[in-house]
């Protein structure tokens, strides 16, 4: 059974931290591997990662997947409170179409 | 330029009724999801459309229908709601399920007393 872990499931931390969120997997036939941020209504597109050890950045957010020991890790360095929120990690299984989610890290910043 | 739309926003219904979730993406996507999200468990597919004219079962589709519209409209139905389907639903589109990111609709909430 294709399976996505997330964890921490929940962290708490102060603003200006830096934090990692780590989302490990085992499935079937791996194609691609991607994070969402959800506040408090849609999971919003963050990155998606297809080939080990290529960093993706976007700001203060980045990620890098590992595809030997089946990892992904999302870092967001000098968090905001704007940066509260559940962030979800999702797997595509190659021939098939669609996303195997894991259980989501919620993060909240703290002023 | 709306993205993934999603009717109704809330939801409550009693054991036994029945209800129909309406999604549709102006996005010209090829791929629509139904997924439901409960506390600790993230999102769970329910059914998906690579394309049009095609419906697929997920992870947990007991209990519930899909149809496929056309291109623009997937709906979800509940033929006879449970408590266990309190839950809140996601649509959600992709240009190709296997290719590109999904967008997400705003959400269902729906409650079943």
């Amino acid at each position: 059974e294709d399976k996505v872990v997330q964890s921490p499931l929940s962290l708490v931390v102060h603003e200006g931290d830096t934090v990692t969120l780590n989302c490990s997997y085992e499935v079937t036939n791996f194609r691609s591997l991607l994070w969402y941020k959800q506040e408090k209504k849609a999971p919003t597109f963050l990155f998606m990662l297809t080939s080990s050890g290529i960093e993706k950045k976007s700001g203060r957010l980045s990620s890098i997947l590992d595809k030997k020991e089946l990892f992904s890790i999302l870092n967001i360095t000098a968090t905001q409170t704007g940066d509260s929120a559940v962030y979800l990690c999702a797997v595509q299984i190659q021939g098939a179409q669609k996303l195997v989610f894991g259980q989501g890290t919620r993060l909240t910043i703290n002023p | 330029n709306a993205g993934v739309t999603q009717t109704p926003k809330f939801q409550v219904l009693k054991t036994g009724q029945s209800m129909t979730l309406q999604c549709a993406q102006d996005m010209n996507h090829n791929s629509m999801y139904w997924y439901r999200q409960d506390p600790g468990m993230g999102l769970r597919l329910i059914y998906y459309s690579a394309s049009e004219g095609t419906t697929d079962k997920g992870e947990v589709p007991n209990g519930y229908n899909v149809s496929r519209l056309n291109k623009r409209e997937f709906s979800l139905r509940l033929e006879s709601a449970a408590p266990s389907q309190t839950s809140v639903y996601f649509c959600a589109s992709s240009e190709q399920g296997w290719v590109n990111e999904q967008y997400f609709g705003p959400g269902t909430r729906l409650t079943v007393t």
